[in-house]
């Protein structure tokens, strides 16, 4: 069954370095996600992606956050300065677009827990 | 960003309970979806509703849109040990999904 798979799965940095995440999305889906979880809250929504740029970011999306796909396979999420607070489980998820069954689906990958010290 | 309240926050259930499960919004949603999320590991897909009105089981989930569109329930019957998790309602847009803060579910054997 296809899936999404996120590199690392846990990343331990320092404040102030540079943390770039990465996804493979399901190889035919075409909306990409990157989600966060800080331990013990909830999913919350940081930016979603298609046709190679962004569709719709959150509030925690701000100019220390960048994503990319830099080729045909890969999506990634750059945090540039990172501090404590961005310690949290990174969620990236992929749908297929068009046609009302595969709209609303989400499958997302296991997580890259980002730890920052 | 759209707030969905899910309710209750946390449940212990005894194995063999039937479990119910609520959210609600003051935004409409064109889909509800469910999700449980065990520990270390990424939501997993449940059941998908896509239209107002809409009743879907998945085995002993069952789950229904309701017809405002702005709330959801999900049940589990006759819930058994593997039950245990966390369950995220999430309501759907044309970009995004919100979720909910969360359903903890607890059974005592």
């Amino acid at each position: 069954e296809p899936e999404v798979t996120q590199t690392p799965s846990h990343q331990v940095t320092q404040m102030g370095q540079e943390v770039i995440l990465r996804c493979v999305p399901i190889s035919n889906h075409l909306y990409f996600y990157w989600y966060r979880q800080i331990l013990g809250q909830k999913v919350e929504f940081l930016v979603s992606f298609y046709n190679n740029e962004i569709s719709e970011k959150s509030e925690i999306f701000d100019d220390q956050f960048s994503v990319e796909r830099p080729d045909g396979s890969n999506f990634t999420l750059k945090i540039r300065s990172t501090k404590l607070e961005d310690s949290a489980m990174y969620f990236c998820a992929s749908r297929l677009a068009g046609g009302p069954v595969q709209a609303g689906e989400l499958f997302f990958g296991e997580g890259s827990r980002l730890t920052v010290l | 960003g759209q707030q969905l309240n899910q309710s209750p926050q946390s449940m212990f259930i005894q194995e063999g309970e039937d479990v119910s499960m609520n959210c609600t919004s003051s935004s409409i949603f064109n889909t509800w979806l469910w999700y449980k999320q065990e520990p270390g590991e990424g939501p997993v897909l449940l059941i998908a509703l896509y239209k107002a009105g809409e009743l879907t089981s998945n085995g002993r989930l069952t789950a229904q849109f309701g017809i405002t569109r702005k709330d959801s329930f999900l049940n589990i019957s006759a819930s058994i040990p593997s039950d245990v998790g966390i369950y995220f309602c999430a309501g759907g847009g044309i970009y995004k999904l919100s979720f909910g803060a969360g359903t903890t579910v607890t059974v005592r054997a």
